[in-house]
């Protein structure tokens, strides 16, 4: 157990809807990563927070918004989804934002499939 | 910016072969270096680190030297085992502040009895 935990594990809806992911940040963790993995893109970083506030961007859609609340945990929201959003969108936290050697610690992942 | 280059996939191997899987990269500075493991189903989990050069980190029989002449971390085990199948990421984290971890496209390994 990495302690962050991302809910819902799994999440099945149809194009055009919108959803939230939510991730709780290991305690004592300020920074939140989110990363996207689809089968042909491979592991596609989004957007991180730090300590609320956003610190890099990568990737991540006009369609998709993400923060990061006081209590550390983080929301990522996509909307307008299409079929090629189906992905596994993991979370992760680290303690800092680049302290040499800081890992990041990864939760299960939220499953979402677009129908 | 930083990025990582990792051997393509997928990589089968018989039990108790040796196994390498190539990681370079491009960073300014002196980078962190990481490899990362995602069993069947689960998220991904640190395998080993090494933070500057010439540094090795290992884990479970797993090796990988930071080569920073060659800008190389490849990952390597002298006799692999079924319950190492999994998908291998190569990734890094830039000296300066205000860096995101950045992956490389991952490796998957089958390994066969």
């Amino acid at each position: 157990d990495s302690g962050v935990t991302q809910t819902p594990k799994h999440l099945i809806t149809a194009t055009g809807q919108r959803v939230t992911l939510r991730c709780s940040p290991r305690s004592g963790d300020l920074s939140v990563y989110w990363y996207q993995q689809s089968l042909d893109q491979g592991l596609q970083f989004l957007i991180q927070y730090y300590n609320g506030e956003e610190r890099a961007k990568g990737n991540i859609l006009e369609r998709f918004s993400a923060q990061q609340f006081p209590d550390l945990h983080s929301e990522l929201n996509l909307s307008s989804l299409e079929l090629g959003d189906s992905a596994l969108y993991f979370c992760a936290s680290s303690p800092e934002v680049a302290v040499r050697g800081t890992e990041a610690f990864f939760g299960q992942g939220t499953r979402l499939t677009v129908v | 910016g930083n990025s990582v280059t990792q051997m393509e996939g997928p990589v089968t191997l018989s039990e108790e072969a040796f196994l390498t899987i190539n990681c370079t990269y491009t960073a300014t500075g002196y980078p962190s270096l990481f490899w990362y493991v995602q069993y069947p189903g689960e998220g991904l989990q640190l395998l080993l680190k090494a933070t500057k050069a010439d540094d090795k980190g290992s884990n479970k029989g797993f090796e990988a030297t930071y080569r920073k002449e060659t800008t190389s971390f490849h990952l390597e085990k002298g006799s692999v085992q079924v319950s190492d199948s999994a998908v291998y990421f190569c990734a890094l984290i830039g000296s300066f502040g205000n860096e995101k971890l950045t992956f490389g496209t991952g490796t998957r390994l089958t390994i066969i009895p």
